[in-house]
């Protein structure tokens, strides 16, 4: 029974395009959403998070949308640049600190 | 700043065996948290730790697995004894304080294999 699903389990754009990564929720009490880029042999690390009093978030070449209604959650990157090419994982959090990963999606640029 | 240190990086044992797993944290971070990743489960959390008290170790597979944090600057995740299934990539994070919100930052992970 999983929570969390990114039903992609790879992507591949072109360099300069958007990238839009998705993750879809069953839980409507998660509170607090995230994004963490993983390169191999490497642990995950943070990229964006949002709230769920946002609806969007920004940073860079990374937004965050939110859809509670639809319990989806996307990441678009644009430009899409070679060293984004990594795997994603979307993260949700409810109440305490567990946080619930999605099983992630392999991000590929190509040039 | 140094990150969170994991090692050993890479475990080979054979089933049976006593295996320990070991994390430094990054200075000054309250929360530390030990995580697997296996292609069938994906990341999933095994236990955290606020101020080195275990606060939710419901992730913990079977009473093999134990965690400790000793103090605020290790912690040792250990399985015995170990079983093939164990196979996987164990990860520990900290975050800076115990506010869900923080950012938790991962170590490189450890690669355990058993045989």
């Amino acid at each position: 029974d999983q929570q969390v699903k990114q039903n992609s389990p790879s992507l591949s754009v072109q360099e300069g395009r958007i990238s839009i990564l998705n993750c879809d929720y069953t839980n409507s009490m998660f509170d607090y959403f995230l994004w963490y880029k993983k390169y191999p042999a490497e642990g995950p690390t943070f990229l964006i998070s949002i709230s769920s009093i946002k609806d969007k978030n920004e940073d860079g070449r990374f937004t965050v949308f939110l859809n509670k209604s639809a319990k989806h959650l996307s990441l678009h990157i644009v430009p899409s640049q070679p060293g984004d090419s990594a795997v994603y994982f979307c993260a949700l959090i409810q109440g305490a600190q567990k946080l619930v990963f999605g099983q992630g999606t392999r991000l590929t640029i190509n040039p | 700043d140094a990150g969170v240190i994991q090692s050993p990086r890479h475990e080979v044992t054979e089933m049976g065996q006593e295996v320990t797993l070991r994390c430094k944290p990054i200075s000054g971070h309250n929360s530390l948290f030990w995580y697997r990743q296996t292609m069938m489960r994906g990341l999933e959390l095994l236990i955290y730790f606020n101020n080195n008290v275990p606060i939710d170790d419901s992730g913990m597979p079977e009473d093999r697995f134990s965690a400790k944090m000793p103090n605020a600057s290790f912690s040792t995740l250990k399985i015995q004894p170990s079983e093939p299934r164990d196979s996987a990539v164990y990860f520990c994070a900290s975050s800076p304080r115990t506010d869900s919100r923080q950012p938790q930052h991962f170590g490189d992970g450890t690669r355990l294999s058993i045989l």
